[in-house]
């Protein structure tokens, strides 16, 4: 079983609509959970991090984490064309410092 | 506030030869971590270092190593070049402690021939 596991898509959706992107993990220990967004030749960019169980939002982002269930969530409202990439799951591994593991990415396509 | 810096951008090396990559973390920022990207591994956990120690070392062989300065800056040493080490080289830094949020430089890609 990989650590951090992502559907690698394509997820294809029209613009305007509501992306969810799923993310599950091994480590029930795990405490720190994060979502990157990468554009093809591009480094991972940072879009949300969560610690919490429960939802948080940011602007068109709200990302989504049950630790009882393993399991962690972003969705990307009114998704734009701009917002075709991969996303990235990141889960910072339960050592006592700083390792992100990360699951091998979901691509999305937002169609206009 | 300045982004996290990697040099050089793009390498061209020979099987055999060694490589130093150079990162230069945000300002206040004292861990940083290095990671490989290759499409068929993705994104896999070299090394992190703070305080110039290293803390945490993932599942790579001894040719891989790294440091880190006084100032935070850090290089990673790559000797003995194969061609699997082809890959996108990033660097992320972050404030110190588990769990801080970790920003990525542009990343140096590596080409082994």
């Amino acid at each position: 079983q990989k650590e951090v596991e992502q559907n690698s898509g394509p997820l294809s959706v029209p613009e305007g609509a509501i992306a969810s992107l799923n993310c599950t993990y091994s480590d029930r220990g795990s405490q720190s959970f994060f979502w990157y967004r990468q554009y093809s030749g591009k480094s991972p960019e940072l879009i949300m991090s969560i610690y919490s169980n429960g939802d948080k939002e940011d602007g068109r982002f709200t990302a989504q984490l049950n630790k009882a269930s393993q399991y962690v969530s972003l969705l990307i409202r009114d998704s734009q064309p701009s917002d075709s990439a991969t996303y990235l799951c990141a889960v910072n591994a339960n050592t006592g410092f700083q390792k992100l593991v990360f699951g091998t990415g979901t691509r999305l396509l937002v169609s206009p | 506030k300045a982004g996290v810096t990697q040099t050089p951008r793009y390498l061209i090396k020979t099987r055999g030869q060694q490589v130093t990559l150079s990162c230069s973390p945000i300002s206040g920022h004292r861990s940083v971590s290095w990671y490989q990207q290759t499409p068929g591994q993705g994104l896999q956990f070299l090394f992190e270092y703070f305080s110039e120690t290293q803390r945490n070392k993932g599942n790579f062989p001894g040719r891989f190593s790294g440091r880190q300065f006084s100032n935070s800056r850090s290089e990673m040493n790559v000797s003995t070049l194969e061609l699997g080490d082809s890959a996108l080289y990033l660097c992320a830094s972050s404030l110190a402690g588990q769990g801080n949020e970790q920003y990525f430089g542009p990343g140096t890609r590596l080409t082994v021939t």
